[in-house]
């Protein structure tokens, strides 16, 4: 079965240090997205890219945060200047289009877990 | 704002005991509505959906849910729990034409033998 995969699984960083967390997408979906869940609390959508630009975003999304489809199959999110308040697990998903048919649905990844220190 | 609450934190039942997990959202038109479960070190792997029709739907590994527009839930079930279950649940609701799912915190499910 298809499915999307997350490096690293857990990344270590010192606060102010830029990071960057990698997703494969499935490879015929079209429209891919960040989720956050801070420790305890709930899983919160960051943002959606589609067509090698950013489709929607949340507040949480702000100047530190930037995504990016390098190559035809890597899909990155970069922290600029991580915060103590960014350590979180981080999901990436997938999914065929952004329309929400019956047939379209966000698959996931396993997650990236951050710890700022 | 949508929002969507799961009452229960933590939950504990014995193998081959039935389960009712519960899910409330609020929103002002007809939801789209999503079962999640995660395993540890797993993803959040897809356990059922509703998006229109029939308001009972079925899922993966014997898992059930029911819209109940007038209550606003959309509780999930199983008749008979395996071990293999415990695992972290989440509800989430998708609305209109936005991209984003919001979720709910999560219940943890614990299996006793």
């Amino acid at each position: 079965e298809p499915e999307v995969t997350q490096t690293p699984s857990h990344q270590v960083t010192q606060m102010g240090q830029e990071v960057i967390l990698r997703c494969v997408p499935i490879s015929n979906h079209l429209y891919f997205y960040w989720y956050r869940q801070i420790l305890g609390q709930k899983v919160e959508f960051l943002v959606s890219f589609y067509n090698n630009e950013i489709s929607e975003k949340s507040e949480i999304f702000d100047d530190q945060f930037s995504v990016e489809r390098p190559d035809g199959s890597n899909f990155t999110l970069k922290i600029r200047s991580t915060k103590l308040e960014d350590s979180a697990m981080y999901f990436c998903a997938s999914s065929p289009s952004g329309r929400w048919t019956g047939a379209n649905v966000l698959t996931f990844g396993a997650g990236s877990r951050l710890t700022v220190l | 704002a949508q929002s969507v609450t799961q009452p229960d934190i933590h939950i504990t039942v014995s193998e081959g005991a039935s389960l009712e997990l519960r899910c409330n959202y609020s929103y002002g038109a007809t939801p789209y509505l999503f079962w999640y479960v995660q395993s540890p070190g797993q993803g959040l792997q897809l356990l059922l959906k509703y998006f229109s029709g029939d308001t009972l739907v079925q899922g993966i590994k014997g898992f059930e849910a029911e819209f109940k527009r007038s209550q606003s839930s959309f509780n999930l079930r199983k008749p008979s729990v395996h071990w293999s279950d415990a695992a972290e649940y989440f509800c989430a609701l998708r609305t209109g034409t936005a991209s984003k799912l919001t979720f709910g915190t999560g219940t943890r499910l614990q299996v006793t033998l």
